[in-house]
């Protein structure tokens, strides 16, 4: 069985702040997909992240990036200079090559203040 | 670039009413995924269609029903509306051979029963 784990529920920041989600997997797959989506007030779920798990290199694209740790299996996700516009809630998701269903987690709502 | 279409993109109905949901993939897509997300909850998954066959199925209710068309497009059936199917349906579609990439999802369909 797959599960994630998103410990933080909330989190508060002022703009400009940076910002990072936890994310914590459990899977007896050896080859799985992790991913990161953002679910804005509209509701719709847009798509940021996508790693394997034979790929730990960490990158950092624009104001996001992601540290992908095997020996830990966590997956974190850091906001550069946050936004009020990156305010959403966050879920962190895995898959495996079987069925491709994604396992999310509980999500992290993140507010940004001006 | 063409998205995964859902509509309606809101849905009221009563109780014990039914309820019929569409998507509609991005072309040439020949898989489609099934979510359900209730209130402050992560999405579900539902059920999943490839080549207009059903490939797997998650915690759906037998109340639930759902087909893909020779047009690729899925419906999602729901009969006999409870309160508790008040929730954010989401539909993602992906070819096959790039699952491993993740998928598509549609804008959602907000259902209420009241």
């Amino acid at each position: 069985a797959q599960k994630v784990t998103q410990a933080q529920t909330e989190i508060s920041v002022v703009e400009k702040e940076d910002v990072t989600l936890d994310c914590v997997y459990e899977t007896r797959d050896t080859t799985y997909y992790l991913f990161w989506y953002k679910q804005p007030p509209s509701g719709e779920l847009v798509f940021l992240i996508r790693r394997n798990s034979f790929d730990e290199q960490n990158e950092i694209s624009g104001r996001y990036s992601w540290n992908f740790q095997k020996s830990t299996s966590s997956f974190n996700f850091t906001i550069t200079a946050s936004q009020v516009v990156d305010s959403a809630v966050y879920f962190c998701a895995l898959s495996s090559p079987n069925d491709y269903k994604l396992s999310f987690g509980a999500g992290t709502t993140v507010t940004v203040r001006a | 670039a063409a998205g995964v279409i859902q509509s309606p993109r809101h849905l009221i109905k009563e109780k014990r009413e039914t309820a019929t949901l569409k998507c509609y993939p991005i072309p040439r897509h020949d898989t489609v995924y099934w979510y359900q997300q209730g209130p402050g909850q992560d999405p579900q998954f539902l059920i999943s269609f490839y080549e207009k066959m059903q490939s797997d199925k998650g915690s759906i209710p037998d109340r639930f029903s759902a087909q893909q068309f020779s047009d690729y497009h899925s419906e999602l059936n729901m009969s006999s509306l409870e309160l508790g199917d008040s929730a954010l349906y989401f539909c993602a579609s992906a070819r096959t051979g790039d699952l491993n990439y993740g998928y598509t999802f549609g804008s959602g369909t907000r259902l209420t029963v009241v």
